[in-house]
């Protein structure tokens, strides 16, 4: 079973709406971390924001913040007022308890029309 | 400002020529990582290290080998490419805190004819 699933294979949204990017996680671990990252045809890859699995508090970081959702083992991202530069790949990665190492998902293709 | 750089950004080679992949940090990181990416696949990591010294195999390291020559360094070396392994090559490293996120290269587009 995929840890990390990201349902959305491209989404559109209009410049200055916003737009949720889905990721679902499983997990049996108590304390786990979530990440986004962005993708931008230029091909590198740029941390937009972070969630630990005990932070009281939904994550922000500017236009970007993650809606976490523990019971149902969600963690979208929200992306308000888009902006043609958020057109990109976006991914999802889960790391649990202790582990350096993070598990991606699939990804999700975000194109912003003007 | 560096951040995480690797060489080659492009490179083409015949089926059973061998190639070493060059990374470097300059952020002191003790935790660094070897990703692939393929369409539609995202991220599969091939090798990681978790400090100077130790390097431990990821979900697909079949084909690969890595080598952890100093604090700064982590190389991924194909012995004998095959067309399987056309690609694009992340380096990436990270704080040990675990909430610290990866910082990642700007990749390595790899062809393999």
């Amino acid at each position: 079973a995929q840890k990390i699933t990201q349902t959305q294979p491209g989404m559109f949204v209009q410049e200055k709406e916003a737009v949720t990017l889905d990721c679902t996680y499983d997990t049996s671990d108590q304390s786990y971390g979530l990440f986004w990252y962005k993708q931008p045809s230029s091909g590198e890859m740029i941390f937009l924001i972070y969630q630990g699995s005990y932070d009281e508090q939904n994550a922000t970081e500017g236009r970007y913040s993650l809606n976490f959702q523990k019971a149902r083992k969600s963690a979208n991202l929200v992306i308000s007022a888009s902006q043609l530069g958020d057109s990109a790949m976006y991914f999802c990665a889960m790391r649990e308890g202790g582990s350096y190492i993070p598990t991606f998902g699939r990804g999700t293709s975000l194109i912003v029309h003007p | 400002n560096a951040g995480v750089t690797q060489t080659p950004k492009f490179q083409v080679l015949k089926t059973g020529q061998s190639m070493t992949l060059q990374c470097a940090q300059d952020m002191n990181h003790n935790s660094m990582y070897w990703y692939r990416q393929d369409p539609g696949m995202g991220l599969r990591l091939i090798y990681y290290s978790a400090s100077e010294g130790t390097t431990d195999k990821g979900e697909v390291p079949n084909g690969y080998n890595v080598s952890r020559l100093n604090k700064r360094e982590f190389s991924l070396r194909l012995e004998s490419a095959a067309p399987s392994q056309t690609s694009v090559y992340f380096c990436a490293s990270r704080q040990g805190n675990s909430n610290q996120p990866q910082h990642f290269g700007d990749g390595t587009r790899l062809s393999i004819l």
